[in-house]
């Protein structure tokens, strides 16, 4: 089933810190899953992606684990900074026809300076 | 990188009037675009998936006479929000499939279209 959007959870961390953000899918047919981070009042942007075939996948600055097994990801951010700040959310693409993305629930990280 | 641009960004207007939403992509053409809402602190919701030429394909408990949608051409699709009730504040957002123009399974999203009814 579809995941439905509940309150966020939150993350603060200090600046400098590495910061973890989880995500659970909920379509074991899911085969490809994106990172997206949204600034307030603004669409989100693109941060990361990773296919089911993989279970791991490096960026700049970040990491993104995947388990099938319990589908489950997260986001690793090093160093991160103030302009990190922001909510991000996981999406799970559900082939339908066409690029069907299913959003997670996201979550609101805060970095203290 | 390729662009999607909403507008209005903002739109106050007052209840029982039509509010219409415009998703463009700018610089490549899309099959494929989809409609969001998201309320405050919220995940955003997928609304509807609006395919160029034919009709839009709305998700379970969203009315399709409430939000029409159009996509007349391959760089526009249109979210009109009829005879609009304060509940329908809210954030709308909408992506664009560049299709072969893009990697695989990737989408670019609109900056969302802010809606208050009054």
């Amino acid at each position: 089933g579809e995941s439905v959007g509940l309150h966020l959870p939150t993350l603060s961390v200090q600046e400098g810190d590495n910061s973890i953000i989880n995500c659970a899918y909920s379509n074991s047919a899911s085969d490809y899953f994106i990172w997206y981070k949204q600034e307030s009042g603004k669409g989100p942007q693109f941060i990361i992606d990773i296919r089911s075939n993989m279970d791991k996948r490096q960026g700049q600055r970040v990491t993104v684990l995947l388990n099938k097994t319990v589908k489950h990801l997260s986001l690793q951010i090093a160093a991160t900074q103030p302009g990190d700040s922001a909510v991000y959310f996981c999406a799970e693409n559900i082939w339908g026809g066409s690029e069907k993305l299913v959003f997670g629930k996201g979550t609101k990280l805060t970095v203290n300076p | 990188g390729a662009v999607v641009s909403q507008h209005p960004s903002r739109v106050i207007c007052k209840s029982g009037t039509s509010v219409k939403i415009e998703c463009r992509s700018l610089d490549f053409q899309a099959t494929t675009m989809f409609w969001y809402r998201q309320f405050p602190k919220k995940s955003l919701m997928l609304m509807a998936t609006s395919n160029e030429g034919s009709k839009a394909t709305y998700e379970q408990g969203v009315e399709k006479d409430k939000f029409l949608i159009n996509h007349a051409s391959l760089t526009l699709s249109t979210l009109t929000v009829t005879s609009a009730h304060p509940e329908d504040s809210s954030f709308y957002i909408c992506s664009a499939d560049p299709g072969l123009a893009g990697l695989d399974g990737e989408l670019f999203f609109g900056e969302g279209s802010r809606l208050t009814v009054l």
